[in-house]
């Protein structure tokens, strides 16, 4: 596709499961990023791709939370033991690190944690 | 990166130029503004950015004050599909770095 995929586009877990969301940027983007939106607030910085490695992992709020881009190309963002306070719209962004390294996001995945 | 300051929300009328209004006193010289929006349950979708001169593009112009402090997005001639919220941010352009979004401003337009 020409946009930023997401998937999957609802996830329902309950408190203490494990979860996998997965991004599928814009074909050619060497950088990617992920974001958290809570109800009523903007997107938050979670992560920062550069290629296969994590150029920037300050935005993740503990260690339940943890993201992978082995190729350089999908990431998967993994939630360990999930809270409810983890319930949230996750967004991620792909962006060709060059033309004013404008972002380009996908449409999100919400996550509710029961 | 600078932080931005916008009004909560707005109304504009249907067919009429949507002012938005972006304070960014502490912007630095190497720093861009940027404008995102995001539409219920979408994702943000960018809109334009500049560093100093005003710009344009077939979405909207972004005319920033000579002193940098202050920008303001205007969209020509709203319509009901530009009920959105207005994200301004500014940052260096070249680092790579996340977007800072804050809380940005709800524009709702009005028929």
């Amino acid at each position: 596709g020409a946009g930023v995929s997401q998937t999957p586009s609802n996830k329902v877990t309950e408190k203490g499961k494990y979860v996998e969301l997965r991004c599928d940027p814009i074909s050619g983007h060497t950088a990617l990023y992920w974001y958290r939106q809570s109800l009523g607030q903007g997107p938050e910085f979670l992560i920062y791709f550069q290629g296969t490695g994590a150029a920037d992992d300050s935005g993740l709020p503990n260690d339940r939370f943890f993201a992978v881009r082995p190729e350089g190309s999908v990431s998967t963002l993994k939630i360990q033991r999930t809270e409810r306070g983890d319930s949230a719209v996750y967004l991620c962004a792909s962006s060709p690190g060059t033309s004013g390294n404008i972002q380009y996001f996908g449409a999100g995945t919400r996550l509710s944690v029961l | 990166d600078a932080k931005t300051t916008q009004p909560p929300s707005m109304d504009c009328a249907e067919g009429r130029a949507a002012n938005l209004p972006c304070n960014h006193s502490t912007i630095s010289g190497n720093e861009y503004v940027y404008w995102y929006r995001q539409i219920h349950s979408q994702g943000p979708q960018y809109i334009i950015h500049g560093l100093k001169n005003n710009e344009t593009n077939e979405m909207a112009s972004l005319i920033i004050t000579e002193d940098r402090k202050s920008s303001t997005l205007i969209l020509p001639h709203a319509t009901l599909r530009d009920t959105a919220v207005y994200y301004c941010i500014v940052r260096v352009t070249n680092t790579g770095n996340q977007f800072y979004f804050g809380t940005g401003t709800s524009l709702t337009v009005i028929p």
